[in-house]
């Protein structure tokens, strides 16, 4: 079954790390790029990373850019978002998501996503 | 960065009517090397992940029903369903891939009349 599955998630206070895990399964994982993508509470869509099929070329949305970092290890089939300095306005639903096509991609596959609360 | 709005916020259409949203792009997501049309809709229902309907502005995904569809180029494209059924209940949202960021309009959330 073509699946991803987020983990990770949970209560942190503002200043602290997490960090959050995709696994993949089903279909090739090292051929295609990954998003992260979150979603605060009763809000919309925000890109937060990408990086390319092969961990080469990585890139951020200027909200996260210095605290959070992507990253993948294709022998386990993994997409990692490392979460560094967190502040209240991160809390949300995190969700990896698969790119498809060239450039930046659109994302056909979607995980079920992972909420993270940043809280005192 | 390239700003998405969509219009209208909301809309409420009977069943069995057609709908449609609007989307337009800050700059145009027409990448001409390849003279295809950086652009995606996705369909979110409540406590679900987003759903690829549309890419390439106008191609349709895998299994998504031939009642939605997608035209437009450049800068303004446009979301159809042809006939509203009530399982199409849900926030519907537009996104360039042209460049990053990576950016998506705010949502249209659809409802029954």
């Amino acid at each position: 079954q073509v699946q991803l599955v987020e983990s990770g998630g949970g209560v942190v206070q503002p200043g602290r790390s997490l960090r959050l895990s995709c696994a993949a399964s089903g279909y090739s994982f090292s051929t295609n790029g990954m998003h992260w993508v979150r979603q605060a509470p009763g809000k919309g869509l925000e890109w937060v990373a990408l990086i390319w099929y092969d961990g080469s070329i990585k890139y951020y949305a200027d909200s996260v850019k210095g605290r959070f970092t992507i990253s993948r290890d294709n022998s386990e089939n993994m997409l990692y978002l490392q979460m560094n300095s967190l502040r209240v306005e991160d809390t949300a639903v995190y969700y990896c998501a698969r790119l498809m096509g060239p450039k930046y991609g659109y994302f056909d596959l979607w995980g079920r996503g992972t909420l993270v609360t940043v809280s005192s | 960065d390239i700003v998405m709005t969509q219009s209208p916020d909301s809309l409420a259409v009977s069943l069995g009517e057609r709908a449609t949203i609007n989307c337009k792009s800050s700059q145009s997501v027409l990448y001409s090397s390849d003279n295809r049309n950086y652009f995606a809709w996705y369909q979110q229902k409540p406590g679900q992940p987003p759903k690829l309907l549309i890419y390439w502005a106008s191609t349709r995904q895998s299994g998504v029903p031939e009642r939605f569809s997608g035209s437009g180029s450049g800068t303004d494209f446009t979301l159809t369903i042809s006939s509203l059924q009530a399982e199409d209940v849900a926030v519907y949202y537009c996104q360039q891939y042209y460049t990053t960021p990576v950016t998506f309009g705010p949502g249209t959330k659809v409802d029954i009349k």
